[in-house]
């Protein structure tokens, strides 16, 4: 099984600024990463596939990088809707995992 | 536009079975795409459960794989999980999605979500 980890657990970042999330894969992934928006009573929202393909309707400031076992998601300048708790996913290989989330808190 | 709802009793109690339903509309259950099950415990991240294609096309997570079966219904469009022998770990919100298949030497992850279930276990 991949173990997917993120870092770190809690972000508290201030309306306009940028946040950097991380996550690491235990093995190699290649590009099968995908990072979920999810806030509370609501369905996950996909907003990258493949490391870095925004999905349809999800706005620039949000920016996928990185492949193999390290990846990075960049918020530039987060607006209020952006507070919530973030998860990367592999679906490099079965069993499907999840990282342990990021929440990104108003500071 | 495609959704997903989930359906079913909230409360079930240990060592009975959980039951859920997955009512899939804008897009077909019998087309090429996975459907798949998530669920998040109180306070905790997601933990995938299984995902379905075809009837030689069914993936489990293992450390579930002994209790789970998902199924289609397609005269209904909606697919189904059923959890047997819960106990309280198994208290969570739970998530019906679909995946795209893979195809062209490329994959892709979950991409519509239903808004998630809540399901108790006790007695």
């Amino acid at each position: 099984e991949i173990v997917m980890t993120q870092s770190p657990a809690t972000l508290s970042v201030s309306p306009g600024e940028g946040a950097t999330l991380s996550c690491r894969a235990s093995q190699t992934i290649y590009n099968n990463l995908a990072w979920f928006q999810h806030k509370p009573g609501q369905a996950p929202r996909l907003l990258i596939s493949g490391a870095s393909t925004r999905a349809s309707g999800v706005p620039a400031r949000f920016n996928g990088s990185g492949s193999g076992t390290e990846f990075t998601l960049t918020i530039s300048s987060l607006q209020s809707e952006d507070f919530a708790v973030y998860y990367c996913q592999q679906y490099n290989s079965w069993p499907l995992t999840f990282g342990g989330g990021i929440k990104v808190e108003i500071k | 536009q495609v959704q997903l709802q989930e359906s079913g009793p909230g409360l079930v109690k240990p060592s009975e079975t959980l039951s859920l339903t997955c009512a899939v509309s804008g897009h077909s259950v019998s087309s090429n795409y996975q459907w798949g099950w998530i669920r998040q415990p109180p306070g905790k991240g997601l933990e995938w459960i299984g995902n379905f294609h075809r009837s030689d096309n069914i993936y489990y997570n293992p450390s579930l794989k002994s209790r789970v079966t998902i199924s289609i219904d397609t005269s209904k469009n909606q697919f189904s999980l059923k959890l047997t022998s819960v106990t309280a770990a198994d208290t969570a919100v739970y998530y019906c999605a679909r995946r795209p298949n893979c195809g062209g030497g490329s994959c892709h992850p979950f991409d519509y979500w239903g808004q998630g279930a809540l399901v108790t276990v006790s007695s």
